[in-house]
């Protein structure tokens, strides 16, 4: 089956543009999380929804970052006023319910000029 | 403060050989352990888990060991073909609560030769 999609692939923006993420999970799947990949790093925790609940934010680097899931499928994660230290890459996963494994997306590289 | 650490940024084998890869945790509550495989470009998979009741855990080439007391775990993979060079990552979480959030090592980059 299709497994967690993301888009776009690739972002670059400019200092100061906002910028939305795009995570599909994988169909039925209950919990999805945000990690944050920067170069030479594994991923980091950013926030977790279960259903549409955001259950934890509390990875989340600043106020200018964002994430919504109001339909408890499709989840958005906003960057506003972005910086040169936001460039990274962005990791989705999903999994069953939160016990469960977690699949990841391929991933979002944004990077800030 | 690193919980999750692998302390080799990379290894090199011979194809057909083991090839272990090394972890390291700070965190006693943690009790459920990942590795995940990850090619450039694309997001980790899934490889293999193990929970803090068990020492081993095995899915044919991949094993995965677990020392407690040591907060320690490997990787096992035998015999190492080349399509299993990729970037390898440890990850970690607590179980219980409302947030099974996992806290990854930075990697160890695995090269397989033919």
């Amino acid at each position: 089956g299709a497994g967690v999609s993301q888009s776009p692939r690739y972002k670059v923006a400019k200092r100061g543009q906002d910028v939305a993420l795009r995570c599909d999970p994988i169909s039925g799947h209950v919990s999805l999380f945000w990690y944050q990949q920067a170069l030479g790093q594994g991923p980091e925790f950013l926030t977790y929804f279960q259903n549409e609940a955001q259950l934890d934010k509390s990875g989340l680097p600043s106020d200018r970052f964002f994430a919504e899931r109001p339909e408890g499928s499709v989840s958005t994660l906003k960057i506003q006023r972005t910086q040169q230290e936001d460039s990274a890459v962005y990791l989705c996963a999903s999994s069953l319910d939160m016990t469960e494994t977690q699949y990841f997306g391929p991933g979002t590289r944004l990077l800030v000029l | 403060d690193q919980q999750v650490k692998q302390n080799s940024p990379s290894l090199s084998v011979q194809e057909g050989r083991i090839s272990i890869l090394n972890c390291d945790y700070t965190n006693s509550m943690f009790d459920y352990f990942l590795w995940y495989k990850k090619y450039p470009a694309e997001g980790p998979t899934f490889l293999i888990s193990i929970s803090s009741i068990k020492d081993k855990n095995e899915d044919g080439r991949f094993t995965v060991f677990l020392n407690k007391s040591a907060k320690h775990l490997s990787l096992h993979i035998v015999p190492s073909q080349p399509g299993d060079s990729a970037v390898y990552f440890c990850a970690a979480r607590v179980s219980g609560g409302s947030n099974y959030k996992l806290t990854f090592g930075k990697g160890t980059l695995l090269t397989v030769n033919p």
